[in-house]
């Protein structure tokens, strides 16, 4: 079956530091990639998507590319900021026989990010 | 303002009590889903609907029970067969683009979290 693997967190870093999260897949066919955020007690924010091979979703600074040869999409970003604390999940959704689009979402188990000032 | 609500935002119940989640998108969204939150775990389907009066089970199905009467409202009943309810409920939704097969993103409620005791 589909399944995302996330790099282990805590990620404890300090303001203006470089991120990378890691995130690697197995699924069949050809899914879409997305990275969400979740803040303390709220829902999820879908932060960028990417939806076939060599895309590169991009916002708020963050970026990430869907490579195909290495089934990842790695989350970075140049400097963070304390405000970008919080948890990142990286999913995926499979495209379904039929052309029909809604998508089951897999989740990574989430990685906690701890920005300092 | 388009989005969705999800009510209430904390709720106790006692072992042994059906207890009904509340999901209501104004987004004009085909598709609702509803997920579970465990401490330090991704996101798991319980349920989801692609269309009204029409949904199928998803990964944890068993001890839930949905209905969709409505387009725009996707209730989640947590029954006392659920043995392990206490957690974070999330409700989603997305568009449905039939034929073209990407999978689109799931935009999320800010979410329930049910404590049965």
């Amino acid at each position: 079956g589909d399944s995302v693997t996330q790099m282990e967190g805590p990620v404890t870093l300090s303001e203006e530091a470089f991120l990378t999260i890691n995130c690697t897949y197995t699924a069949t066919g050809y899914p879409s990639l997305f990275w969400y955020v979740q803040y303390p007690g709220e829902g999820l924010q879908l932060l960028l998507k990417a939806t076939k091979a060599d895309d590169k979703g991009s916002n708020k600074g963050f970026e990430a590319t869907y490579r195909k040869e290495t089934t990842s999409f790695h989350l970075e970003k140049g400097s963070v900021q304390v405000s970008d604390s919080a948890v990142y999940f990286c999913a995926l959704s499979r495209r379904l026989a039929g052309g029909t689009s809604y998508g089951k979402l897999t989740f990574g188990q989430g990685t906690i990010l701890t920005v300092h000032p | 303002d388009g989005g969705i609500t999800q009510s209430p935002k904390y709720l106790f119940r006692k072992e042994g009590q059906n207890v009904t989640l509340s999901c209501e998108q104004n987004l004009n969204h085909d598709a609702m889903y509803w997920y579970r939150q465990d401490p330090g775990q991704g996101l798991r389907l319980i349920y989801y609907s692609q269309i009204v009066n029409d949904f199928q089970k998803g990964d944890i199905a068993e001890g839930y029970s949905v209905s969709r009467e409505k387009k725009e409202s996707f209730p989640l009943t947590v029954t006392s067969a659920q043995k392990n309810p206490t957690a974070f409920y999330l409700c989603a939704s997305s568009i449905l683009l039939r034929g073209t097969g990407v999978p689109q993103e799931q935009y999320f409620g800010p979410g329930t979290r049910l404590t049965v005791t």
